[in-house]
C-alpha cells in the first residue's frame, strides 16, 4: 500500500533555532518527493521538489534531502523564523499513471516561538 | 504565488441546502484538482479533470460531482449538504505531463449545521 508518513507530528522551536522534519514513504513506482509548507487556512504551496537522482535540494533556509534507498526524506529549516510557523507536508508522486498520482502526508505542525 | 482562485473563503450553510464552490485559475492549466482536507489530516483526492469535458472521481468518495466546461474553471457542487460534508476543499491545478508542481488555490472552509 502506498503511504507516506511523517514525523513529528507536532514541533515546537524558539525563534532562530533548526529543526529537521522527516518524512518515509512506500510509494512505488518512484517519481519524485515534494515538500510543501500549508499555512493556516491557506493552500499548500511548494517549497522543494526531488526526482529519484537528487539527493538534496535547497530553497533558502529550507534544505531537502532524499535517500531513494532507503526510501527517507528530511526537511532541514535552518534560522527559524516566526514566519516559518505552519504545516509541512510531504508528497510523494507516482509515475505509474498518466495523472501523476500523489501521496500526502498528514503533515508536521511547527510552531516557531519568539 | 500562484494564479488560482477559490470563493468562497468560508461558508456556513444549513443541512439540506444546495451549494457550489467556485475555483478558477488563470495559468492556462489542463489538469484541475479538487481535495479534501480535514483538520490534522492528509489531503485526499475527491475529483479531477484532464481538460475541458473532462472530469473523473478521485480516490476518496464524495457526494459532490464538478464539471469543466471551460479550462480556467473547475467547480464544485453539494446537491443537499450535509454536516459530515464539513471539511476544507481545496482546488489545485497543473499543467499536463512531467513532474510539474500542483499549484493551490487558498481553500474553502465549508460548515454545515
Amino acid at each position: 500500500k502506498n503511504q507516506v508518513e511523517q514525523s513529528p507530528q507536532s514541533l515546537i522551536i524558539l525563534e532562530g533555532k533548526n529543526c529537521t522534519l522527516q518524512c518515509n514513504y512506500t510509494v512505488s513506482p518512484f517519481s519524485n518527493l515534494r515538500w510543501y509548507k500549508q499555512d493556516t487556512g491557506r493552500g499548500p504551496v511548494s517549497l522543494t521538489i526531488m526526482t529519484f537522482s537528487e539527493n538534496t535540494k535547497s530553497n533558502g533556509r529550507y534544505t531537502a534531502t532524499l535517500d531513494a534507498d532507503t526510501k527517507q526524506s528530511s526537511l532541514h529549516i535552518t534560522a527559524s523564523q516566526l514566519s516559518d510557523s505552519a504545516s509541512y507536508i510531504c508528497v510523494v508522486s507516482d509515475r505509474g499513471s498518466t495523472l501523476g498520482r500523489l501521496y500526502f502526508g498528514r503533515g508536521t505542525q511547527l510552531t516557531v516561538w519568539p | 504565488e500562484a494564479d488560482i482562485y477559490q470563493t468562497p473563503r468560508y461558508l456556513v450553510i444549513g443541512t439540506g441546502k444546495k451549494i457550489t464552490l467556485e475555483c478558477s485559475q488563470t495559468m492556462g492549466h489542463d489538469k484541475m484538482y479538487w481535495y479534501q482536507q480535514d483538520p490534522g489530516m492528509e489531503l485526499h483526492l475527491i475529483h479531477y479533470s484532464y481538460g475541458v469535458n473532462s472530469t473523473e472521481k478521485g480516490d476518496l468518495s464524495s457526494e459532490s460531482t464538478v464539471s469543466r466546461i471551460r479550462t480556467e474553471h473547475f467547480p464544485l457542487t453539494l446537491e443537499s449538504a450535509r454536516p459530515s460534508h464539513t471539511s476544507q476543499y481545496l482546488c489545485a491545478s497543473k499543467v499536463q505531463g512531467g513532474t510539474d508542481t500542483q499549484y493551490f488555490g487558498p481553500g474553502t472552509r465549508l460548515t454545515v449545521l
